[in-house]
């Protein structure tokens, strides 16, 4: 079956540093979707890529679908404290999507 | 965006007994609902997939009679967890999906499943 898998799986930052996540399905990908799980949270919708070679932006974050729509790649720049939490990617098939196991990100201030 | 909501946020129970978790989309129909299970600092493990007025579509190796799903009307499905057991003790996650917005999940806040 499909599978999704999400590096690095901890990710611990300076604040103002950087941070990227990756994600890769086995499979081919009509779209893809990002959610953020905030600590003692459940997971909210961020995103959702489409297109080959998709480009979004949501202020500091900046998502990308890969040409082969097979990876995507989430990239938060000047990280701050309330970016914490754990990102998880999700790759639809066969009526429901597949999670990634996530990246959780903590930012020391 | 769309409201979802969970009942009870957090439960408390004895081992042997059952307990049914509420899972509302408060303002929209969702067509289909799906019930997770996340261990601490784990990922999302889908249980079943639930449209509604059909029977539920569970994943490979959960008890279908131990996890009752009901998916009455567009906006309430019911996972009720049977004769609990300590190992059932979980963070229990619903997300809707509404029919325009194919593939886009609201997740309800979660119950927190506790069984001694």
């Amino acid at each position: 079956g499909q599978q999704v898998m999400q590096i690095p799986q901890y990710q611990h930052v300076q604040e103002g540093e950087d941070f990227t996540t990756y994600c890769n399905s086995s499979t081919t990908l009509s779209n893809i979707q990002w959610y953020k799980q905030r600590p003692g949270g459940h997971p909210v919708f961020l995103i959702q890529l489409v297109k080959s070679g998709e480009v979004k932006k949501q202020k500091r974050l900046t998502f990308q679908f890969g040409e082969a729509k097979k990876n995507s790649s989430l990239h938060i720049t000047a990280t701050q404290t309330t970016d914490v939490g754990t990102y998880f990617c999700a790759g639809p098939g066969a009526g429901k999507s597949t999670f990634g196991d996530g990246t959780t990100l903590t930012v020391k201030p | 965006g769309a409201v979802v909501s969970q009942h009870p946020s957090r439960v408390i129970c004895k081992s042997g007994t059952s307990v049914k978790i509420e899972c509302r989309s408060l303002d929209f129909q969702a067509t289909t609902m799906f019930w997770y299970r996340q261990f601490p600092k784990q990922s999302l493990m889908l249980m079943a997939t639930s449209n509604e007025g059909s029977k539920a579509t569970y994943e490979q190796g959960v008890e279908k009679d131990k996890f009752l799903i009901n998916h009455a009307s567009l906006t309430l499905s019911t996972l009720t967890v049977t004769s609990a057991h300590p190992e059932d003790s979980s963070f229990y996650i619903c997300s809707a999906r509404s029919s325009y917005t194919y593939n886009e999940q609201f997740f309800g806040p979660g119950t927190r499943l506790t069984v001694l």
